[in-house]
């Protein structure tokens, strides 16, 4: 099982780019990274998923360096409603046991004006 | 609008009551998922169905019981709850099982036990 670590909590501010790092050493050939966003007292939402190198949407970045050990959430230009608790994922998309999907405790990001 | 809805938004009810969690999906996906949040806790997974057929089951008390009639909807059956059960009760979709698939989240189910 492909465990991940990520940092309990960050702070930043308005304008400035975010990097939240996961670390997942064990992660499997098949194994996609995921990363999700959680707002207070909703479901969290799909932020953005890559295998390696680095993806972009309209939203983040993702980048996976070649050991794929590792992986950065990039969010550019932050404003207030970007605090929220991110969630980061390792997992084959074809399989999956309860203990894999496994959100733990995130990071939890907090920008301040 | 994640394509997940969850009704109702907010539950309160007694230890003795019997009542249901629904959740529809309109993403045609083949894999739906009921999650616990405690206050300030991680998620935990409760249930997994796929095509229909529950495929997983965490160790969930029994006074949880969950039914997926169609690839479209998941309930789960609440009875004789207890106060630690109070949490927002979360489901998702994804297109098929896996880790690796995105899944949609609802909005959740905010349930109070009296």
């Amino acid at each position: 099982l492909a465990k991940t670590t990520q940092p309990i909590s960050m702070d930043s501010y308005e304008g400035q780019e975010v990097n939240i790092t996961c670390s997942h050493n064990n992660i499997a050939t098949n194994d996609y990274i995921t990363w999700y966003q959680q707002f207070p007292s909703q479901g969290p939402r799909f932020i953005i998923q890559g295998y390696k190198t680095k993806v972009t949407n309209e939203v983040a970045s993702l980048f996976i360096p070649a050991d794929r050990k590792s992986s950065t959430l990039s969010l550019p230009r932050v404003s207030l409603s970007d605090t929220a608790v991110y969630y980061c994922l390792v997992g084959a998309r074809t399989s999956g046991s309860a203990r894999q999907l496994t959100f733990g405790s995130g990071t939890q990001l907090t920008v301040l004006p | 609008e994640t394509g997940v809805t969850q009704t109702p938004r907010h539950l309160v009810m007694g230890m003795t009551n019997k009542k249901s969690l629904k959740c529809e999906q309109h993403l045609g996906h083949n894999a739906m998922y009921w999650y616990k949040q405690s206050a300030k806790k991680p998620l935990e997974l409760m249930f997994v169905y796929s095509l229909e057929e529950r495929v997983e089951n965490n160790s969930v008390p029994s006074r949880f019981s969950p039914e997926c009639p169609n690839s479209s909807h998941l309930f789960l059956h609440l009875h004789t709850l207890q106060p630690e059960d109070s949490a927002l009760y979360l489901c998702a979709s994804s297109q098929d099982r896996g880790v690796g698939q995105p899944q949609h989240f609802g909005d959740g189910t905010r349930l109070s036990i009296l």
